[in-house]
């Protein structure tokens, strides 16, 4: 059983427009969630968090949107650059402080210059 | 750059034989996960470990065990390989009851069982 869901395994957006990644939860216990975007070759590193209590955090161009009542995350990236073509993970822990986390099985962006 | 460190990068073992992959922890970090990716898939949480124990464990036989030093490196170990163990092995850091949630990952070890 899949509990966080990447539905679209691809996407692409034009260079300097919007980049928008789902991710979908059926744990309501998840209180805590992580974006990563992973190059080929190379290991995940680390975007953004936010937990439970808030809806949205910002970093930069990146912002996390959180709606526990959908169990939705989505993750903007504006503007998009060819730099962030790459595959992007959310993750979802069920208990702060055990960094067991569940993830999705990716959707690759590619920006298109 | 995360600090997160991983050896070996890429290796290749025969089925049936043992590996251990080694990480060293970032800079102050006292907990260590694992992960295995499949091709395709996102990673999945092997094991924790917390002040040198093991600290929760994901869906994975007791063939994969690991240790945690007291400078809090780590070793996984994989004993009686199979074809299926074939992935990119991830260690990750974090420090428990600081800097959020949130754990760093290391470039990760490419295991290949022939």
């Amino acid at each position: 059983d899949q509990q966080v869901k990447q539905n679209s395994p691809s996407l692409s957006v034009q260079e300097g427009r919007i980049s928008i990644l789902n991710c979908d939860y059926t744990n309501s216990m998840f209180d805590y969630f992580l974006w990563y975007k992973k190059y080929p070759a190379e290991g995940p590193t680390f975007l953004i968090s936010i937990s439970s209590i808030k809806d949205k955090n910002e970093d930069g161009r990146f912002t996390v949107f959180l709606n526990k009542s959908a169990k939705h995350l989505s993750l903007h990236i504006v503007p998009s650059q060819p730099g962030d073509s790459a595959v992007y993970f959310c993750a979802a822990s069920a208990k702060s402080g055990t960094y067991k986390y569940i993830f999705g099985t990716g959707t690759r962006l590619k920006v298109l210059a | 750059e995360t600090g997160v460190t991983q050896s070996p990068t890429h290796l290749i073992k025969t089925r049936g034989q043992q590996v251990t992959l080694r990480c060293s922890s970032q800079s102050g970090h006292n907990t260590v996960s694992w992960y295995q990716q499949a091709l395709g898939q996102g990673p999945q949480f092997i094991f924790q470990y917390y002040r040198e124990e093991e600290n929760g464990r994901g869906n994975f036989p007791p063939r994969f065990s690991g240790l945690q030093f007291p400078n809090y490196s780590s070793e996984l170990n994989v004993n009686a390989l199979e074809l299926d163990d074939s992935a990119l092995y991830l260690c990750a850091s974090s420090l428990a009851r600081g800097d959020g949630n949130t754990i760093y990952f290391g470039e990760g070890s490419w295991l290949t069982v022939v």
